[in-house]
């Protein structure tokens, strides 16, 4: 069964404290993993696409890398800004698309 | 308009009631989706459209049905609602079936 596992469900960091974020997943023959942020009320906001192991995204303080059983998204001194719900998904053969619960982020100044 | 539009933003709606959510798109995108958003669950696609004419089930059809008779439209339709409808609603669009989802600012809906 296609599955992906984010952790951890809630994570709260000092302004400039780096950390990173959990996508676990299993799915046969990933046709891609897909990074969103999303906003209280709002809708989720595309931020990466991996499409292979090793590959790796960047952009401003965040950085996305892919396994072949899970995917990492760095926070490098973040600020109160980046404060929202991370949210992972993945794209099976059938054109499914599976997400995950999220990680909460909160960044304190 | 750029981008994805919902209607209506919020509904009440009573048990056995039919209920249709609207979502357009103004980006020619060929690809469109729909999920519900609830507590402890993420997000669970419902429905998709690969291209105008076609349609295909996700995770959690039961229930709903949808249409694209264009490229731009793409309703969701609850023939008789239940309290186990009660959700929030995102339709998204892509390019193609392989690209990066835009996503809907929701509906929320409640089924008493």
């Amino acid at each position: 069964e296609d599955q992906v596992t984010q952790s951890p469900e809630a994570l709260r960091l000092q302004e400039g404290e780096s950390s990173s974020l959990n996508c676990s997943y299993t799915v046969s023959g990933l046709r891609g993993l897909f990074w969103y942020r999303q906003d209280p009320g709002k809708g989720p906001e595309f931020l990466f696409t991996l499409y292979s192991a090793g590959e790796e995204k960047e952009k401003e303080r965040l950085k996305a890398t892919l396994t072949k059983k899970e995917s990492f998204l760095h926070i490098t001194a973040p600020k109160p800004e980046d404060s929202a719900t991370y949210l992972c998904a993945v794209q099976s053969p059938g054109n499914q698309f599976y997400f995950g619960t999220g990680t909460s982020l909160t960044v304190i100044p | 308009i750029a981008g994805i539009t919902q209607a209506p933003t919020s509904q009440i709606l009573a048990a056995g009631r039919r209920m249709t959510l609207r979502c357009t798109q103004d980006m020619r995108h060929n690809a469109m989706y729909w999920y519900r958003q609830d507590l402890g669950l993420g997000l669970r696609l419902i429905h998709y459209s690969n291209t105008a004419g076609t349609t295909g089930k996700g995770e959690v059809p039961d229930g709903y049905s949808v249409s694209r008779a264009n490229t731009d439209d793409f309703p969701l339709t609850l023939a008789s609602a239940v309290p186990s409808q009660t959700s929030v609603y995102f339709c998204a669009s892509s390019r193609s079936g392989n690209n990066e989802q835009f996503f809907g600012p929701g509906t929320r809906l409640t089924v008493l």
